[in-house]
């Protein structure tokens, strides 16, 4: 079957670094997302990756490794408007969106 | 207005009771989607439209039935729920393209449903 895991939860402190991880098992890959939901509120885009490789925007940065089925999202100076789910989803062969269960990410001030 | 508007934000109803879903997209997209959202799980997408086609039902229960009577409006109408369909049922639509893999999906807030 087609599985993506990410961690439940993280917690962070305000001005630091985290790192969200994605691995993914799925039949064939176009592509990996990175979206944010705050509580109540709808999903938006973050980031697409396709290529293996760091992708940076800003603050944000995603990172792909399809021979790893891996991906991560990388938070830099935290803000605490930072606190959020974050959702990673994959393209499959058939350009079907896999989800992950999303990561509650705590910013601590 | 822009972006993806749903409407109600929030619903209450019993199990016998008839109810719709409304969403509204001002991006020109062709493609619009139903999901639904619930804690700690992954989205499970429920339908999408095409062009105002349906492409795609996910065997969802017949209790749920979507209409689309044209690109930019998409309904959900809920008829005799369970208290397991409680869930944030979101909408979302895109610019499907040609075997491209980077359609970026646009979300509305959603529809927080509670079914007694």
């Amino acid at each position: 079957g087609q599985n993506i895991d990410q961690p439940t939860e993280m917690t962070a402190t305000e001005g630091a670094i985290v790192q969200i991880n994605c691995t993914y098992q799925t039949s064939g890959f176009n592509g990996l997302f990175w979206y944010q939901q705050h509580a109540g509120e709808a999903p938006t885009f973050l980031s697409y990756n396709v290529l293996d490789g760091l992708e940076e925007k800003g603050r944000f940065s995603s990172f792909l490794s399809r021979s790893k089925g891996y991906s991560y999202l990388l938070l830099k100076e935290l803000q605490m408007k930072d606190s959020a789910s974050y959702l990673c989803a994959v393209s499959d062969s058939n350009y079907q969106l896999i989800w992950g269960a999303g990561t509650k990410l705590i910013i601590k001030p | 207005e822009t972006g993806v508007t749903q409407t109600p934000r929030h619903l209450v109803m019993g199990m016998t009771n008839k109810k719709s879903l409304k969403c509204e997209q001002h991006l020109g997209h062709n493609a619009m989607y139903w999901y639904k959202q619930s804690a700690k799980k992954p989205l499970e997408l429920m339908f999408v439209y095409n062009f105002k086609e349906q492409t795609e039902n996910n065997s969802v229960p017949s209790r749920f039935s979507p209409e689309c009577p044209n690109s930019s409006h998409l309904f959900l109408h809920l008829h005799t729920l369970q208290p397991e369909d409680s869930a944030l049922y979101l909408c979302a639509s895109t610019q499907e393209g040609m075997g491209s893999g980077a359609n970026v999906l646009t979300f509305g807030a959603g529809s927080r449903l509670t079914v007694l």
